[in-house]
Parts: structure tokens; C-alpha cells; sequence
């Protein structure tokens, strides 16, 4: 297994380009999610899905977006790039809350190596 | 409003010796509560939770404590190696809202040998 798998790990953007941070997992969980970690702001929830063809809102969606078509690819979306957005960039999966050891989707989740995304 | 704290960036202790990280939170809310740990350029790794109804979890050599009533868990690391040294981060989930767990901002452990 490959498990989380982020791509790419380095990206540069001018303000105003677009750019999709691809995440894979091969694990079958249902449960995906996008983080970005700022220093000294810790974790924050960006979006994320709790199966294919459903996705919802974190602490900080604005900017992002975000689609699940497959249960394997959870690709994050940035439309219009900005400075505010330089960051590092985790994609996390987990097993649903019925199949996972809590009971709760959320809780036990395998994150991605990280992508470090820079806005000029 | 940072729901979840870590309020030290962070701590040094000698090798074999024990380490102790705290993490304080506000919501009442929060009855799940997990400790990540983070090397740097990699992702966050699961160590240890607790849930609500219990006041203590070990494994091997983690310990989680949990105080309800002051709203306050600790990880306990003993004995502390060389190994544990990373970035560690306390998070918690919410009942209505497990789908969505809140970070601390981390604390930097040094084990020195």
C-alpha cells in the first residue's frame, strides 16, 4: 500500500494562477480530508468528504475547492491564487465512522507527506 | 478563538527521563481527544486518544491523561528517547460534529541524549 500520496510536494504561483493539489489514497476509506498548517496556527480543517459525491466545509473553505468523484482521488482546488494561501498543504483519509476503532470518521486519519505551496 | 492550546512551543527533557505535554481546550463540546505526532517534511502520524468517559489511556510507553473538569489532557512519554523527538499536536472532535477534529498548535519536543 502507498497509503496517502500528495502531489506535488513544492509548487510556486503567481497571485491570480489556479493550480489543483492532487491527493491519493489506496486504502479504501471513505473519509478524506484537506488541512494546511500555518505556523503557529496548528492544523486547520480546509474541506473535506465523507464518500464520493459528497464534500463539506471545514474551518477555513474560502478559496478552496474541493470534488469527489472516486473514492480514491480527493484533488483540492485553488481558483485564483493569493499570498494568504502560502501554507503547507496535508490531505488526510480515514475509515468511516461505522468501520473505524472510535465509531467516528475523523478521529484515527493517515495523513499525506504534505505539498509546500508559495504565492507571490 | 483557538478552541484547542498548547501553550508551550516547546519543551527539552534528557533521555529516559519523562515527558510531559499539555493541552488545554474551551468547547464542552469536545468529547474525543487525539495526539498526533510530526516529523519535519512529513505528514502527522496518530499516537494515542481518549475519549470523554475515561480519565486515562496508555500504550507502551504513552500515557494520555484526561481532566474533564479543568478542561486540560496531558501526554506522558515514558521513558523519553531520542526518537520521540518531533512535533506533537493535541486535537479534539466534537458529538454533532465528529467529522471535523480541531488542531492545537503544536509542541516542539527535544529528547537530548
Amino acid at each position: 500500500n502507498a497509503g496517502v500520496t500528495q502531489t506535488p510536494k513544492f509548487q510556486v504561483l503567481k497571485t491570480g494562477q489556479s493550480m489543483t493539489l492532487q491527493c491519493a489514497q489506496d486504502m479504501n476509506h471513505e473519509y478524506m480530508s484537506w488541512y494546511r498548517q500555518d505556523p503557529g496556527m496548528g492544523l486547520r480543517l480546509i474541506h473535506y468528504s465523507v464518500g464520493a459525491g459528497i464534500t463539506d466545509q471545514g474551518e477555513v473553505p474560502n478559496g478552496y475547492n474541493v470534488s469527489r468523484s472516486t473514492t480514491e482521488d480527493f484533488p483540492l482546488r485553488l481558483l485564483s491564487a493569493a499570498p494568504s494561501q502560502t501554507s503547507v498543504y496535508f490531505c488526510a483519509s480515514s475509515y468511516s465512522g461505522t468501520a473505524s476503532t472510535s465509531g467516528r470518521a475523523a478521529d484515527t486519519q493517515y495523513f499525506g507527506p504534505g505539498t509546500r505551496l508559495t504565492v507571490l | 478563538d483557538q478552541q484547542v492550546k498548547q501553550n508551550s512551543p516547546s519543551l527539552s527533557v534528557q533521555e529516559g527521563r519523562i515527558s510531559i505535554l499539555n493541552c488545554d481546550y474551551t468547547n464542552s463540546m469536545f468529547d474525543y481527544f487525539l495526539w498526533y505526532k510530526k516529523y519535519p517534511a512529513e505528514g502527522p502520524t496518530f499516537l494515542i486518544s481518549i475519549s470523554s468517559i475515561k480519565d486515562k489511556n496508555e500504550d507502551g510507553r504513552f500515557t494520555v491523561f484526561l481532566n474533564k473538569s479543568a478542561k486540560h489532557l496531558s501526554l506522558h512519554i515514558v521513558p523519553s528517547q531520542p526518537g520521540d523527538s518531533a512535533v506533537y499536536f493535541c486535537a479534539a472532535s466534537a458529538l454533532g460534529a465528529t467529522n471535523k477534529l480541531i488542531f492545537g498548535t503544536g509542541t516542539l519536543l527535544a529528547v537530548q541524549p
